[in-house]
């Protein structure tokens, strides 16, 4: 199984309200990430996390909130959002973090508008 | 800070050429080296990849090719099918597990 799963695939919500989105991998993957992807740009990284352990915060606002329960599961927590935070959010997983990077595998992502 | 960019942000090419995707980095101590492809909808897809100790690497129909000196990371497909058809995106990690996307090459490929 070579596929890293999210949910859901699109959320509209409201600047007030809390959502999750999900990530799920079964590949036996130690290192998982989320990313923000605009309309015709790149992925910007977010967050990364090594043995269920956050390593990489970009300077992400704190209405972003990222949780990895396990190995298999990552989390980000949404509250308060504004408009421009509307994106595709994209989740990928590597093989054991450390020294080197290694190939990263997306998930299809959620595509979040923030109204 | 480490960028990535591309040279050109669409390139057309009919079915059955070689495509070549350019890219170039600015951090000389990036160490790996990955092409994705995006089709419209999906998430980034894994290409191929190279680490620094290398200059050149072949998979099934592409080629990376890294130049350290000036900086410069190439994609080559060879008979580029209407399947190729995607966003491509360079993307370089310096360690860790940091990896920065550049800028993307949309590839339309004319049947």
């Amino acid at each position: 199984d070579t596929e890293v799963t999210q949910t859901p695939k699109h959320l509209v919500m409201g600047m007030t309200n809390k959502k999750s989105l999900k990530c799920e991998q079964h590949m036996g993957h130690r290192a998982m990430y989320w990313y923000k992807q605009k309309a015709k740009k790149p992925p910007e990284l977010m967050f990364v996390y090594s043995y269920e352990k956050l390593s990489i915060n970009e300077s992400v606002p704190s209405r972003f909130s990222p949780e990895c329960p396990n190995s298999s599961l990552l989390n980000l927590h949404l509250h308060a959002l504004q408009p421009e935070d509307s994106a595709l959010y994209l989740c990928a997983s590597s093989q054991s973090p450390g020294q080197g990077a290694s190939e990263q595998y997306f998930g299809p992502g959620t595509r979040l508008t923030v109204t | 800070g480490e960028s990535v960019g591309l040279h050109l942000p669409t390139l057309s090419v009919q079915e059955g050429d070689n495509s070549i995707i350019n890219c170039a980095y600015s951090n000389s101590a990036s160490d790996y080296f990955i092409w994705y492809k995006q089709e419209s909808g999906k998430g980034p897809q894994f290409i191929i990849d190279i680490r620094s100790n290398m200059d050149k690497r072949q998979g099934q129909r592409v080629t990376v090719l890294l130049n350290k000196t000036v900086k410069h990371l190439s994609l080559q497909i060879a008979a580029t099918q209407p399947g190729d058809s995607a966003v491509y995106f360079c993307a370089s990690s310096g360690g860790y597990q940091k990896v920065t996307f550049g800028t993307g090459t949309k590839l339309q490929v004319i049947p």
